[in-house]
C-alpha cells in the first residue's frame, strides 16, 4: 500500500489564484481529514469527512472547501488564495472499526502564496 | 484548543531513556491520551495511547498517574532518529470522526 499520497509536495501561488491540494489513500478508510500547520504551532483542522458525500468544518475551514466523491480521494480546494493561506497542509485517514486515535498522516503540501 | 501542557523542549542523549511529561489535569473520566511525534518535514506518527493503565508497545511506554493528571511518554533507548517534535492529545473531536487536536508538543533533540 502507498498509504496517504499528496500532491504536490511544494507550490507557490499569486493572491488570488486558485487551487486543489489532492489527497489520497488506498487504505479504503472511510474518515479522512486536512490540518494545516504553521510555525510554531500545532496542526489545525480545517475539514474532515467520515465517508463519501460527507464533509464537515473543522476548526479553521474559511477559504477552502473539499468534496468527498470517493472513498479514496478528499481534495481540499483553495477559491482566492490569501498570504494567510500560506502553511504546510496535511491530509490523515483512519477506517472506522480500527481504534479512533490511529490516523495516518501523508508527507504534506508545501504552500507558499505571495 | 489542546488542554495539555508539554515543556517546549527536551535533549537527551543517545542511548538513554528519554521521558517526555504531559500535564492534562482537565481530562475526564472517559478520555484517552494520545502521544503522536512529528520528525522534521514529515506527517505526524501515531506512537501510543491510553486510559488509564499503563502500556508498551514497540515504540515506547505510556505511564499515566492514578488521578489522571498527567503522563510521561517513555522512550527507552533514544536514538538520533528520533528526534522529533512529540505531542500529548487528550482531546478527540467527537462529532463523529474523531479528529485529534493538537497542541505545541515538546521538541525532543537526541545527542550523539
Amino acid at each position: 500500500n502507498a498509504g496517504v499520497t499528496q500532491t504536490p509536495k511544494f507550490q507557490v501561488l499569486k493572491t488570488g489564484q486558485s487551487m486543489t491540494l489532492q489527497c489520497a489513500q488506498d487504505m479504503n478508510h472511510e474518515y479522512m481529514s486536512w490540518y494545516r500547520q504553521d510555525p510554531g504551532m500545532g496542526l489545525r483542522l480545517i475539514h474532515y469527512s467520515v465517508g463519501a458525500g460527507i464533509t464537515d468544518q473543522g476548526e479553521v475551514p474559511n477559504g477552502y472547501n473539499v468534496s468527498r466523491s470517493t472513498t479514496e480521494d478528499f481534495p481540499l480546494r483553495l477559491l482566492s488564495a490569501a498570504p494567510s493561506q500560506t502553511s504546510v497542509y496535511f491530509c490523515a485517514s483512519r477506517a472506522p472499526g480500527m481504534a479512533r486515535y490511529e490516523q495516518y498522516f501523508g508527507p504534506g503540501t508545501r504552500l507558499t502564496v505571495t | 484548543d489542546a488542554k495539555t501542557t508539554q515543556p517546549p523542549s527536551m535533549d537527551c542523549a543517545e542511548g538513554r531513556a528519554a521521558n517526555l511529561p504531559c500535564n492534562h489535569s482537565t481530562i475526564s473520566g472517559n478520555e484517552y491520551v494520545y502521544w503522536y511525534r512529528q520528525i522534521h518535514s514529515q506527517g505526524p506518527q501515531y506512537i501510543i495511547h491510553g486510559l488509564k493503565n499503563n502500556e508498551t508497545n514497540e515504540m515506547a511506554s505510556l505511564i499515566i498517574t492514578e488521578d489522571r493528571k498527567s503522563s510521561t511518554l517513555i522512550l527507552p533507548h533514544a536514538t538520533l532518529r528520533d528526534t522529533a517534535v512529540y505531542y500529548c492529545i487528550d482531546r478527540v473531536n467527537d462529532a463523529g470522526a474523531n479528529n485529534l487536536f493538537f497542541g505545541t508538543g515538546t521538541r525532543l533533540t537526541v545527542i550523539p
